[in-house]
């Protein structure tokens, strides 16, 4: 599978919008990115799911250019909740998922 | 409705005991998963089960580890002959995904279990 790479932190303040771009130059036909968050003492809870374009739940939106090399997870008006460790991962259809590679992930630090 | 349990929340051994760490899936849920995540870093792959045969072993580290899902709902996670370098803490996940699936669904994590090895 396609490695990936974002930047290790961000910070943020309140209310604004955040964007976290990921890196998966190897993606190939049949992969797909998904997004995961983590906050402290808990297990990754996933975000969000895309193979091109755009695609938008009611956490987030995920933005895939045409050449789909990278893609960027956009969090609209953050707040301090938003503060966790955000993975950027890289799956296959119909692929035994349970070797999922995530990295060290991006630690988003929201401020008041 | 409940998610993934995993007990206990904390484990502290000595080490070269044995522990069991379990895990209690989302009630269907085919596939179920082990993780293992150390401070700072993301969750590594141990093992991965569809129902109750171990489709993918390929993360366990070595043959002091073991998982076993004898029936296709809870799992174990064992660990013989602990060291200092296996505290972390331990995440079960499980997902609907059945073999063949094209979409795979979503991992549903558990909030993991805390190893110290003393």
């Amino acid at each position: 599978l396609a490695k990936t790479t974002q930047p290790i932190s961000m910070d943020s303040y309140e209310g604004q919008e955040v964007n976290i771009t990921c890196s998966h130059n190897n993606i190939a036909t049949n992969d797909y990115i998904t997004w995961y968050q983590q906050f402290p003492s808990q297990g990754p809870r996933f975000i969000i799911q895309g193979y091109k374009t755009k695609v938008t739940n009611e956490v987030a939106s995920l933005f895939i250019p045409a050449d789909r090399k990278s893609s960027t997870l956009s969090l609209p008006r953050v707040s301090l909740s938003d503060t966790a460790v955000y993975y950027c991962l890289v799956e296959r259809y119909g692929g035994s998922q349970g070797n999922l590679i995530f990295g060290k992930g991006t630690k988003l630090s929201v401020k008041p | 409705g409940a998610g993934v349990s995993q007990t206990p929340s904390n484990k502290v051994t000595e080490k070269g005991k044995y522990v069991e760490l379990r895990c209690d899936p989302i009630s269907g849920h085919t596939a179920l998963y082990w993780y293992r995540q150390s401070l700072g870093q993301g969750p590594e792959f141990l093992i991965y089960f569809q129902g109750t045969g171990a489709a993918d072993d390929s993360g366990l580290p070595n043959d002091r580890f073991f998982a076993v899902r004898p029936e296709g709902s809870v799992s174990t996670l064992k660990i013989q002959r602990t060291e200092r370098g296996d505290s972390a803490v331990y995440l079960c996940a499980s997902s609907l995904t059945s073999p063949g699936n094209t979409n795979n669904s979503p991992l549903h994590f558990g909030n993991g279990t805390r190893l110290t090895v003393t």
